[in-house]
């Protein structure tokens, strides 16, 4: 059965360095989320993708995030100058005509 | 913005047995979907079920149901001959089928136990 991907599964970086978590999502999909869950917290939305722009941003997608579909298969998650507040687990998820969205294992970022 | 809640931080269950967990959201829309999804602790989100609002009949999948009451804006999720592989966090999330808003609102989850 056809999943979504994310890489790396942990991430460890210092706080001011810029990050990249990747994801490749299922392949006839056609809608791509990145969604983050502070520990202990719920999930939360960050931005939606569609037809190679952002659909939909919430308060949190401030200037320091941006995402990319540099190729027919990767979606990408880009932190400029990461935070300690940062520290987060990132999901990727895809969707293709149904509603239905379907998240990767996700990414443990740590913020140091 | 849609909230969704979930009353129940924590529940427990014997295995083999019924559990209910609640959840509630706030809308002013009348076509939209909810979910549940479940998070083990591999911290992985993974659908368990789902349900069309214009749908008045409940979603079932296996062991899992739904008693979906649209009047009262509550979705609750039952799980019936519990299993151990069942322990999780649950999410009830929400989602609303106006074009161009496509992401899910979640509840702040509940922790089940399921007791051997």
């Amino acid at each position: 059965e056809p999943e979504v991907t994310q890489t790396p599964s942990h991430q460890v970086t210092q706080m001011g360095q810029e990050v990249i978590l990747r994801c490749v999502p299922i392949s006839n999909h056609l809608y791509f989320y990145w969604y983050r869950q502070i520990l202990g917290q719920k999930v939360e939305f960050l931005v939606s993708f569609y037809n190679n722009e952002i659909s939909e941003k919430s308060e949190i997608f401030d200037d320091q995030f941006s995402v990319e579909r540099p190729d027919g298969s990767n979606f990408t998650l880009k932190i400029r100058s990461t935070k300690l507040e940062d520290s987060a687990m990132y999901f990727c998820a895809s969707r293709g005509d149904s509603y239905e969205q379907y998240f990767g294992p996700g990414t443990r970022l740590t913020v140091t | 913005a849609q909230t969704v809640t979930q009353s129940q931080p924590e529940m427990s269950v014997q295995e083999a047995e019924t559990v209910t967990l609640s959840c509630t959201y706030d809308t002013s829309e009348s076509d939209y979907y909810l979910f549940w999804y479940k998070q083990p602790p591999s911290r992985q989100m993974i659908l368990v079920i789902r349900q069309e609002a214009y749908k008045q009949q409940n979603a079932t999948e296996n062991r899992f149901s739904v008693n979906f009451q649209k009047a009262a804006k509550s979705f609750s999720l039952k799980i019936s001959d519990s299993q151990l592989g069942d322990a999780a966090m649950y999410f009830c999330a929400y989602r609303s089928s106006r074009a161009g808003a496509n992401n899910l609102f979640f509840g702040t989850g509940t922790r089940l136990t399921v007791i051997p």
